[in-house]
């Protein structure tokens, strides 16, 4: 198994350009998750989804971040427009309820100038 | 959802010795899992705790789920380079929600 799959791993782009990030979970996964890591707020829930259907997106800051999931190996969180406070690492995980733990995926390292 | 808070922020190990961070929340928690993060990489799952007063060991890590639950602790012995990292503890609430706490950083001194 490949793991979950995010895409790209660093992103630079000027502020008010739209920015997309991409994950592919484990197969078979039945939740996916988007988290985003900052030195000053830590690792924080964006939205998750279960069987492609957004649960809880009480986590997005703003209108601005908007994500979907087509279907259950694919996932993009997009931002638009971007702005330099929106530099962070963005994870994606996956899980199979009911079982152990979060299988994250390697991140994307987005720096808005 | 449920705070969780971690202490202490940062630990600076001697190679050989031992130590300890803990969790905290002042409300029950329904489980803990713990996660380790390298430097420049991403949570990996450790283990998680589901009963009062559960103690589990991987190797030379040691987690315990308090008689309470409300809070955890993860203890290291004889600590090598190669547990350099941020260990973070998150709270499972229902509906598979996962919230961290802030970690607790830990650099070891060869």
């Amino acid at each position: 198994d490949a793991g979950v799959i995010q895409s790209p791993r660093h992103e630079v782009t000027e502020m008010g350009q739209e920015v997309t990030l991409r994950c592919k979970p484990i197969s078979g996964h039945d939740y996916l998750f988007w988290y985003r890591q900052t030195m000053m707020r830590g690792l924080e829930l964006l939205i998750y989804f279960n069987n492609n259907v957004p649960i809880d997106d009480s986590g997005m800051p703003e209108d601005r971040f908007s994500a979907k999931m087509p279907n259950a190996s694919f996932s993009t969180l997009k931002i638009q427009p971007s702005e330099p406070r929106d530099s962070a690492v963005y994870f994606c995980a996956s899980s199979l309820f009911p079982s152990y733990g979060y299988t994250f995926g390697s991140g994307t390292r987005l720096t808005v100038v | 959802g449920q705070q969780v808070m971690q202490i202490p922020q940062y630990q600076h190990v001697q190679e050989g010795e031992d130590f300890t961070t803990y969790c905290n929340s002042s409300t029950t928690l329904s489980n803990i899992q713990w996660y380790k993060q390298r430097p420049g990489g991403h949570p990996v799952f450790l283990i998680q705790l589901v009963k009062s007063g559960e103690v589990k060991k991987q190797k030379r890590l040691t987690f315990q789920f308090g008689e309470a639950k409300k809070n955890s602790s993860l203890h290291i012995t004889a600590t090598q380079t190669t547990d350099v990292g941020t260990y973070f503890c998150a709270n499972k609430a229902a509906g598979n929600k996962l919230t961290f706490g802030g970690g607790t950083r830990v650099l070891v001194k060869p």
